[in-house]
């Protein structure tokens, strides 16, 4: 069973800053994997999948990248509205997997 | 427009069932797997249950495996998830969604989301 570890568990950043989460696969996942954005009270967003492609609506500011097992979500300049709870993502076969979570907080 | 409308949560006791309904529009609602995520109060997503597109292959997360029933129905464009047996970790906003996985490998993952419908087990 593949497990996903998101770091850090908050980060807590200023808007107009950059915003880098991570995401550790405990084997390979390939490419498969997504990330979603949820806001209190709200259902999750999807914002990224296979790894590097974002979902339709998502702004230029939200970008993907992965190095073997390992995962990132780059937000580029953080507006108000980015301030939020990010969520890994992935699929084996017919399990689904989420990370644990990144809580983005505004310092 | 895509809707997924959740209905059939609420209070239930230690032991008790309950069937969680979710009514999809807006798309071709028999070429989707169809999914149950919870989400436990104050915690993070926990994926229950999926369903593939004419419901012969149904899986389910360990804990809930014997307990829970997840059917659709693709004349009535609906999924459902039935729930016995219900302990106190089962409380949770209970949300009905859609991916994509077709015979071929494809996959695109869970796009639509319902707003969920929230189940409490408490005596």
């Amino acid at each position: 069973e593949i497990v996903l570890t998101q770091s850090p568990v908050t980060l807590s950043l200023s808007p107009g800053e950059r915003a880098t989460l991570s995401c550790r696969a405990s084997q390979s996942v390939s490419s498969f994997l997504a990330w979603y954005q949820q806001k209190p009270g709200q259902a999750p967003r999807l914002l990224i999948y296979d790894a590097f492609n974002r979902a339709t609506g998502i702004p230029a500011r939200f970008s993907g990248s992965a190095s073997g097992t390992d995962f990132t979500l780059t937000i580029s300049s953080l507006e108000p509205e980015d301030f939020a709870v990010y969520y890994c993502q992935h699929r084996t076969n017919w399990r689904i997997t989420f990370g644990q979570g990144t809580r983005l907080e505004i310092k | 427009e895509v809707q997924l409308v959740e209905s059939g949560g609420g209070l239930v006791q230690p032991g008790g069932s309950l069937r969680l309904s979710c009514a999809a529009s807006g798309f071709t609602f028999n070429i989707y797997w169809m999914t149950w995520v919870r989400q436990a109060p104050g915690k993070g997503l926990e994926w229950v249950a999926n369903i593939n597109q004419d419901g012969s292959e149904k899986y389910y997360v360990d804990s809930v495996k014997g307990r829970f029933t997840i059917s659709r129905d693709n004349a009535k464009n609906s999924l459902y998830l039935q729930m016995n047996s219900l302990r106190a970790e089962d409380t949770a906003v209970y949300y009905c969604a859609r991916e994509y996985y077709d015979s071929s490998g494809y996959y695109y993952p869970i796009d639509y989301w319902g707003q969920g419908t929230l189940v409490t087990v408490s005596s």
